[in-house]
């Protein structure tokens, strides 16, 4: 079946910093692939996607490329803002809609 | 326009009881999963509705989780008899789909069940 392994934090970093948090997925075929966060208090929201080998999704400055060859989606944001906090998820999903999700990163962001 | 809801937001039980959670999905959107999360793990798939039919219900953990969607709008998911491995959080997503692709599923604030 279809599995999704993200690297495990937390994750603790100082304002400005350089993010990346891995993602790496397991399937048949080529699943769309999203990253979800979740703040504190609230429900998941996708924060971007691609459907496609070497599509590259993009949101609030945060970046990751689909990569076929390495089965990976990594995440990225050049510099982390506080307001970043939260815990990200990885997910792949078939046509058919359902999501296979990662384990979450936690993310917490100092001044 | 109101994004999927989930009632309660927190429910307390002791091992043995009935607990009934509750979704509410965009206007529009044939299309209702949902997920649960255990403490720290991953978010794994419980089942799909398309309108008021079961398109997959191959993540429901057990005959314990009953799951319904009378007239294709709100879903419940009851939990009867609870057991302590049930803990966790549940969420509920919608989306929509046209001529076969599904679009992006939309998430609600999930409901923290605890079992004692």
């Amino acid at each position: 079946g279809n599995s999704v392994t993200q690297m495990e934090g937390p994750v603790t970093l100082s304002e400005e910093a350089f993010l990346t948090i891995n993602c790496t997925y397991t399937a048949t075929g080529y699943p769309s692939l999203f990253w979800y966060v979740q703040y504190p208090g609230e429900g998941l929201q996708l924060l971007l996607k691609a459907t496609k080998a070497d599509d590259k999704g993009s949101n609030k400055g945060f970046e990751a490329t689909y990569r076929k060859e390495t089965t990976s989606f990594h995440l990225e944001k050049g510099s982390v803002q506080v307001s970043d906090s939260a815990v990200y998820f990885c997910a792949g999903g078939t046509s058919y809609g359902k999501l296979t999700f990662g384990q979450g990163t936690i993310l917490t962001v100092h001044p | 326009e109101a994004g999927v809801t989930q009632f309660p937001s927190h429910s307390v039980i002791e091992k043995g009881q009935t607990v009934t959670l509750r979704c509410d999905p965009i206007s529009g959107h044939d299309n209702l999963y949902w997920y649960r999360r255990v403490m720290g793990k991953e978010i794994k798939f419980l089942l799909h509705f398309v309108k008021e039919s079961k398109q997959d219900e191959s993540g429901m953990p057990n005959n314990r989780f009953l799951a319904e969607r009378t007239g294709g709008t709100y879903s419940t998911l009851k939990v009867q008899p609870a057991e302590l491995e049930d803990s966790g959080v549940y969420f509920c997503a919608s989306s929509q789909e046209y001529r076969g692709i599904h679009y992006e599923q939309y998430f609600g604030p999930g409901t923290r069940l605890t079992v004692t």
